[in-house]
């Protein structure tokens, strides 16, 4: 039974370029969520999708945006990148809301250096 | 919105003793509770979570002590090993939409 898979491992961009994060769920799960993992503090909710809708936000600018696709792999994309915006994105999956179990399952994360 | 304050940030113990990692929340209505490891280039990893209906949960040398009125939560380690080391992470959500707020980690570091 696979894991949370995400893709690229790591990334290496320049400012002001964009950039796209791949994450597949585990199977059966619905619900996929982002982290930005900065080095030294506990992952920042960013964005959570179930069933291809938008759940909930967290306190990021209007570059970062996501989608959930039909199979439930999501996409974290990211505009005009900062040298901020270096960090590891993790993506996590669960059952989703109201299925009787909130426990989320973390990806490898993608190492995101912006230059 | 949601605040989870976490102590110590760093914690050094000998193999063999306890350790002892605190929590607090500021949301009375958060009811989830789960605590993560995070070994260092690795993901995160639940080890224990704990629901607003139970005080304390156990699972081997690990236990999870939840104070409701007090608005706490703490991770117990008994019998600490240096594979134990790593940063672990406490979070707080509300059980159903599960977005939950993190603390800032604490490094435990187990000397053998």
């Amino acid at each position: 039974d696979a894991g949370v898979t995400q893709s690229p491992t790591h990334l290496i961009k320049t400012r002001g370029q964009h950039v796209t994060l791949r994450c597949s769920p585990i199977s059966g799960h619905k619900s996929v969520s982002w982290y930005q993992q900065v080095l030294g503090q506990g992952p920042q909710f960013i964005f959570q999708y179930y069933e291809k809708e938008e759940r909930g936000r967290g306190n990021f600018p209007d570059r970062f945006s996501a989608r959930q696709f039909p199979n439930y792999s999501s996409e974290l994309n990211v505009n005009a990148l900062l040298l901020g915006d270096s960090a590891l994105y993790l993506c996590a999956s669960s059952r989703g809301p109201g299925q009787g179990k909130d426990e989320q399952f973390f990806g490898p994360g993608t190492r995101l250096t912006v230059l | 919105g949601e605040n989870v304050e976490q102590h110590p940030s760093t914690l050094s113990v000998q193999e063999g003793d306890s350790a002892v990692i605190k929590c607090t929340y500021s949301d009375s209505a958060s009811n989830y509770f789960p605590w993560y490891k995070q070994e260092l280039g690795k993901r995160p990893q639940l080890i224990i979570d704990i629901r607003s209906n139970v005080g304390e949960k156990k699972d081997q040398r690990i236990a999870v002590t939840l104070n409701k009125t007090a608005k706490h939560f703490s991770l117990h380690i008994t019998e600490t090993q240096p594979e134990d080391s790593a940063v672990y992470f406490c979070a707080a959500s509300k059980g159903g939409s599960y977005i939950p707020t993190f603390g800032r980690g604490t490094s435990l570091i187990v000397h053998p």
